[in-house]
C-alpha cells in the first residue's frame, strides 16, 4: 500500500491506542486531507476523521486525529469493545488522487 | 436517508467484461462526485476512480492499475453511477464499493461520507 500502517494494535478497555499512517511529502505530508475509516468485518467502511483532525457528526470525541510531517495518527481514547475493527487511513495525493494505508486491526483486549 | 446500492457483481472469466451499477437515493445525486473503491479478499482498500459532477464536466480519474480498462460513467436522471470493467484480470477480484465524495468545501478532497454495501467481483476461469 502507498501508506504504511501497523498491521495490528491493541489496548484494554478504557485505555488509549494510537495508530500511525506514514506516507511521503507527496501525500500525507503535502496536504491536510487525511481521512480515517473504520470497517467491521463484512461491512462497508465508515468515515471517522477527515481533514486530519475533524470528526463527522455522530462520531464520538474519543476518536481524534493528528499529523506531523509525513505521518498521520488516529488516537482512540477510552477504548470500548465495539471499537474493535479495522482502521484505514487515506490521503489526497495530487496526481495520484487518493492513496490508502494497508489497514490496522484494532483489538480490544 | 442516503443510500448507495451496488449491483451487477458476480463471477466472470479473465479477459471478459462486467458492468457494476450504483443506484443512489436520498440526496441530490447530480451535484456530487462519485467514486469506486475496491477491496481484494483479506486485503486493504484501493481507490479505483471517480467521476465528477456535470458542473465539472463529468470528468473522470482512474488509478494506474485500472486506467485504460475501466470506465466510470453516470446517469443523473436515474441517479446511477456505473463502473464498466473490461479485460478483467484475476487481480481485479474484489468487493467493489461505490462511495459518495463529500462536499469538498466542508470535508476536504476525496473524503467519502457514504459507502454502498459493496459488490463482489470474482475473476476466475
Amino acid at each position: 500500500s502507498a501508506l504504511t500502517q501497523p498491521p495490528s494494535a491493541s489496548g484494554s478497555p478504557g485505555q488509549s491506542v494510537t495508530i500511525s499512517c506514514t506516507g511521503t511529502s507527496s501525500d500525507v505530508g503535502g496536504y491536510d486531507y487525511v481521512s480515517w475509516y473504520q470497517q467491521y468485518p463484512g461491512k462497508a467502511p465508515k468515515l471517522m476523521i477527515y481533514e486530519v483532525n475533524k470528526r463527522p457528526s455522530g462520531v464520538p470525541d474519543r476518536f481524534s486525529g493528528s499529523k506531523s510531517d509525513n505521518t498521520a495518527s488516529l488516537t482512540v481514547s477510552g477504548l470500548q469493545a465495539d471499537d474493535e475493527a479495522d482502521y484505514y487511513c487515506s490521503s489526497y495525493a495530487g496526481l495520484r488522487n487518493l492513496v490508502f494505508g494497508g489497514g490496522t486491526r484494532l483489538t480490544v483486549l | 436517508e442516503v443510500q448507495l446500492v451496488e449491483s451487477g457483481g458476480g463471477l466472470v472469466h479473465p479477459g471478459r467484461s462486467l458492468r457494476l451499477s450504483c443506484t443512489s437515493s436520498g440526496f441530490n445525486f447530480g451535484v456530487y462526485a462519485m467514486n469506486w473503491v475496491r477491496q481484494a479478499p483479506g486485503k486493504g482498500l484501493e481507490w479505483v476512480g471517480l467521476i465528477r459532477s456535470h458542473r465539472f464536466g463529468a470528468t473522470t480519474e482512474y488509478a494506474a492499475s485500472v486506467k485504460g480498462r475501466f470506465t466510470i460513467s453516470r446517469d443523473d436522471s436515474r441517479a446511477i453511477a456505473y463502473l464498466q470493467m473490461n479485460s478483467l484480470k484475476s487481480e481485479d477480484t474484489a468487493v467493489y464499493y461505490c462511495c459518495r465524495e463529500a462536499d469538498r468545501y466542508h470535508y476536504g478532497r476525496l473524503t467519502f461520507d457514504y459507502w454502498g454495501q459493496g459488490a463482489l467481483i470474482t475473476v476466475s476461469s
